[in-house]
């Protein structure tokens, strides 16, 4: 089945520089690709996703590439601000509609450093 | 737009036990997908529900069992719970072929 890595675990940024999270995936037949953010006792909320015939999608700070040759995509967040602390996860998936379900990394906290 | 419930917010349960969690999806939203995340890591899919049939299931023993209601809500049955199955459990919703996922906000289960 499909294995997702995602990279780091840990990341501290001072508030207004740039934080990036790297995944990996194992199953060159996932084809889509979203991004939750999970705040401390409260549910994962999708913060961007991506689909396998684009590159590269933005939404305001957020933006998340991916290369499928390689099998990574990863999620920028440029000028980061106190309310980005939270952990996020990546996940992939292959089927539409998810009847495989998401395949979900281990998680990277990211911590804004005032 | 109503958003995904999940109930109860909590529970306690002893090894052993049988226990059954409840989801309500989003509005209009026919697939119901269930997820367990166990402290520290990404959430883990169970299976997923459509036309309350399970659609899809993932590496989980059979005492994981569930429904799905004609109004698109659904249960998680777990049946001789074991000090592992200890976790978050999250319900997600999802139109009918589309991949975006909107989650519930989880079922914390402890299993003493």
């Amino acid at each position: 089945g499909e294995n997702v890595e995602q990279h780091p675990s840990t990341l501290s940024v001072q508030e207004g520089d740039s934080a990036v999270i790297k995944c990996t995936y194992s199953d060159s037949a996932s084809n889509y690709f979203p991004w939750y953010k999970q705040e401390l006792g409260k549910r994962p909320q999708l913060i961007i996703d991506i689909r396998s015939n684009v590159g590269e999608k933005k939404d305001q700070r957020i933006a998340v590439t991916l290369n499928k040759t390689a099998k990574h995509f990863s999620l920028h967040i440029t000028e980061t601000q106190p309310e980005d602390s939270a952990v996020y996860f990546c996940a992939a998936s292959k089927t539409g509609g998810g009847a495989d379900g998401l395949t979900f990394g281990k998680g990277t906290h990211l911590i804004i450093q005032p | 737009e109503t958003g995904v419930t999940q109930s109860p917010t909590h529970l306690i349960k002893t090894r052993g036990q049988q226990v059954t969690l409840r989801c309500s999806s989003q509005s209009g939203h026919n697939t119901v997908s269930w997820y367990q995340q166990a402290l520290g890591q990404g959430p883990q899919f169970i299976f997923q529900y459509y036309r309350e049939e399970e659609n899809g299931r993932g590496n989980f023993p059979p005492r994981f069992s569930g429904l799905q209601f004609p109004n698109y809500s659904s249960e998680l049955n777990v049946n001789a719970l074991e000090l592992v199955d200890s976790a978050l459990y999250l319900c997600a919703s999802s139109l009918p072929g589309v991949d975006t996922q909107y989650f519930g906000p989880g079922t914390r289960l402890t299993v003493l």
